[in-house]
């Protein structure tokens, strides 16, 4: 069974430490993204990446950084956790052509910052 | 105006009735089109795709093109409470983008027993 695997289910954080949010993919795709979901606003992407070691903005990037040094693996780090990065974060994955088979996401990350 | 655009709902429907959701978007070029199924506090997962005008039928789903118009529909035939999600509707906008998932933000569907 193909999986996006994200380390955590749910994770406290303090504000001002640095988190670290990870992404196992086991189904060779080319593209990773992160995301991020709150209530009212959909999905935002925060990075995507199409390739090892190459990364792209998306929508929100203030704030975050990402790290893709192997193919499979894909990190979104907050610099300095704060109260509104509280939110539901997703990772997801494709194909280098998205629009044969789409996405696939991993379970999720809720994360609360205090 | 939105690139991709659902009705929020919630759209309730009685056990057994057809649901019918769905979604409107801008770019004239775009080509593939996805329905993804949320339960609430869990990831979106992918029901159905759609590339050509016409429908797409698959169990008790079926998706609805016509590019003409830029809508993409997705029926639900025989409605379960099981069914209860939010419908994400996604789409490859046309050009240099073909990775990038542009979506909705989700129609909430309530199937009462």
């Amino acid at each position: 069974d193909v999986k996006v695997t994200q380390s955590s289910r749910y994770l406290v954080k303090r504000t001002g430490e640095k988190v670290f949010l990870e992404c196992v993919q086991d189904m060779d795709h080319e593209n990773m993204f992160w995301y991020r979901q709150d209530p009212g606003l959909g999905l935002r992407l925060i990075y995507f990446s199409y390739d090892v070691k190459m990364k792209e903005k998306g929508d929100i990037p203030e704030g975050y950084s990402v790290s893709r040094e192997k193919k499979e693996r894909f990190s979104l780090i907050l610099e300095s956790a704060s109260t509104n990065q509280t939110s539901m974060y997703l990772c997801a994955s494709s194909f280098s052509d998205t629009g044969v088979y789409g996405y696939t996401f991993g379970s999720g990350t809720r994360l609360t910052v205090v | 105006q939105k690139e991709v655009e659902q009705n929020s709902g919630p759209l309730s429907v009685p056990e057994g009735a057809i649901a019918s959701l769905n979604c409107t978007y801008s770019d004239r070029g775009s080509q593939s089109f996805f329905w993804y199924r949320q339960y609430s506090g869990k990831s979106p997962e992918l029901i159905m795709s759609i590339y050509s005008n016409g429908d797409k039928e698959d169990g008790r789903f079926t998706a609805q093109l016509n590019k003409a118009s830029q809508y993409v529909s997705l029926l639900i035939r025989d409605s379960q409470p099981s069914d209860s999600a939010t419908y994400l509707c996604a789409v490859i906008p046309g050009g240099k983008s073909s990775y990038k998932l542009i979506f909705g933000s989700g129609t909430r569907l309530l199937v009462r027993p």
